[in-house]
């Protein structure tokens, strides 16, 4: 019963390291993505897959780069991590249009 | 562009109070909409969801009723416990893979 599963849960980086943060689902879902969640701002989405294949940037797409390595796995890549980049990272997946989207616990990632 | 504007935490209630958190969306067409909860150090879990005009969704005592004349999604509950102390979104998905999230509302309920 795993869902949507994220590693790592934690992460502490310096500025200009970079780091991969996994992402994958076990629904067999089309759609995956990436957001941020920040203070006071709630969830922005950084990029979605909407099918094996594709991916798309999304609202705060700079900084980021993502990799849908099949249909269960969805990567967000950091090349050169930043303060402003401290935030708790969500992965997601839907199946269909207009249906709910599944939510892994979430990477708090510290940018010192 | 669409859009979710909620109120503003953080509410805090007694126990058994009614909860009112306020949802107004802003799309075109006829989006889903939905309320995700947050616990503390967790991810957000789906409450529930309407797909269209009128439709009420209802999970765990919560209920919001899709009301396109006023483009609201307003989350209700009669009787709060300690335990729905979270945080609460509203959001929508227009088929575009994209969902659009709310900033999130705070709830602590004391006992």
């Amino acid at each position: 019963n795993a869902g949507v599963t994220q590693t790592p849960k934690f992460q502490v980086l310096k500025t200009g390291q970079s780091m991969t943060l996994q992402c994958a689902q076990d629904m067999n879902h089309n759609s995956m993505y990436w957001y941020r969640q920040d203070p006071g701002m709630g969830l922005r989405l950084i990029y979605y897959s909407a099918s094996e294949g594709t991916t798309d940037k999304g609202e705060v797409p700079n900084g980021y780069n993502v990799s849908r390595l099949n249909k269960r796995e969805f990567s967000l890549r950091l090349e050169s991590a930043a303060p402003s980049q401290t935030s708790v990272y969500f992965c997601a997946s839907s199946g269909v249009m207009n249906t709910e989207a599944f939510f892994g616990q979430g990477t708090r990632l510290t940018v010192v | 562009g669409n859009s979710v504007t909620q109120m503003e935490g953080p509410v805090t209630l007694s126990e058994e109070a009614f909860l009112t958190i306020n949802c107004t969306y802003t799309a075109t067409g006829y989006p889903s909409l939905f309320w995700y909860v947050q616990y503390p150090g967790e991810g957000l879990q789906l409450l529930l969801k309407a797909t269209k005009a009128d439709d009420k969704g209802s999970n765990k005592g919560f209920e919001a009723t899709y009301r396109k004349e006023t483009t609201s999604f307003h989350l209700e509950k009669g009787s709060v416990q300690v335990s729905d102390s979270a945080v609460y979104f509203c959001a929508l998905e227009r088929g575009t893979y994209k969902y659009i999230f709310g900033t999130g509302t705070r709830l602590k309920v004391l006992a």
